[in-house]
C-alpha cells in the first residue's frame, strides 16, 4: 500500500490567519496528485489535480504547489475564514500502481472567530 | 444535475445477511470506485472500475464484491457482512479515459452498521 503522509494531523487557526499543510509521497514513478476538501457531514470535493513538478494551482484563497522530485505538495490557505474549516485530503497516483487512489489521512483545519 | 447517487444512505443489518449498496452516476464517467472511511484511517479504496466489465482491487477489497455491467452503475456487494465492515462508504466517479487521473465526484455516503 502506498505510503502517503499528511501533516499536521490537525490545525487550529484564527480567522484571517494564513496557513499551510503538507502532503508527502514516494517521489519515484509519480504520475499525478489530487487534493480534496471534505467538510463535516458532506462528501469530499475536488480542489486540484496536479501533474508537473513546480506546478502551482489556485482556486480563490486556496493554492497548492507540487515538488515531484522530493515527493511533497503544499496546500496554502490565505486569510482563513470559518467556512474553510474542513479536512483536506491528498491522493497521489504513481505509475505502475494501476489506477488506485490512495488517500492520506488528511489535515483537519478549524478556523475560529 | 450532474451527480453520484447512493442507496441506501443508512443501513443497519446483522452479521451474515447479504446486502448491496447501489451507486449510480449520470456524468457518463468511465472510472468508478468505492471507499470506506473509518476514524483515524481516512478514506481507503475498496474496488475500482475503469469501464464496463473491468474491475480491480483497491487497498482493502477483502469481504467485498463489485460488478460493472452498465457504465452508470457500480454496486457494492457484501456477501456475508461482519461487524468490522461497519463504516461510512462512499462511491465516486471520474471522467475522461485516464482512469483515476481526473478529479473524482463523490456520492453522499452510506452509513452501514453490522450488528
Amino acid at each position: 500500500i502506498l505510503n502517503v503522509e499528511q501533516s499536521p494531523q490537525s490545525l487550529h487557526v484564527q480567522e484571517g490567519d494564513s496557513t499551510n499543510f503538507t502532503c508527502s509521497f514516494p517521489s519515484s514513478n509519480f504520475y499525478a496528485l489530487h487534493w480534496y476538501r471534505w467538510e463535516t457531514a458532506k462528501s469530499p470535493e475536488a480542489l486540484f489535480v496536479m501533474t508537473l513538478n513546480g506546478d502551482e494551482k489556485k482556486k480563490g484563497r486556496i493554492s497548492a504547489t507540487l515538488n515531484t522530485k522530493e515527493g511533497y505538495s503544499y496546500l496554502y490557505i490565505k486569510g482563513s475564514q470559518p467556512e474553510d474549516s474542513a479536512t483536506y485530503l491528498c491522493a497521489p497516483i504513481l505509475t505502475g500502481g494501476g489506477n488506485k487512489l490512495t488517500f492520506g489521512t488528511g489535515t483537519q483545519l478549524k478556523v475560529e472567530l | 444535475e450532474a451527480q453520484v447517487t447512493q442507496n441506501p444512505r443508512y443501513l443497519i443489518t446483522v452479521t451474515g445477511k447479504k446486502l448491496t449498496v447501489t451507486c449510480s452516476q449520470n456524468m457518463n464517467h468511465e472510472y468508478m470506485s468505492w471507499y470506506r472511511q473509518d476514524p483515524g484511517l481516512g478514506l481507503r479504496q475498496i474496488y475500482y472500475s475503469m469501464n464496463v466489465e473491468v474491475t480491480d482491487k483497491g487497498d482493502v477489497p477483502e469481504g467485498y464484491k463489485v460488478s460493472r455491467k452498465e457504465k452508470r452503475n457500480f454496486p457494492l456487494i457484501l456477501e456475508s457482512p461482519s461487524p468490522n465492515q461497519t463504516s461510512l462508504y462512499f462511491c465516486a466517479s471520474g471522467g475522461g479515459t485516464s482512469g483515476a487521473y481526473n478529479e473524482q465526484f463523490f456520492g453522499p455516503g452510506t452509513r452501514l452498521t453490522v450488528l
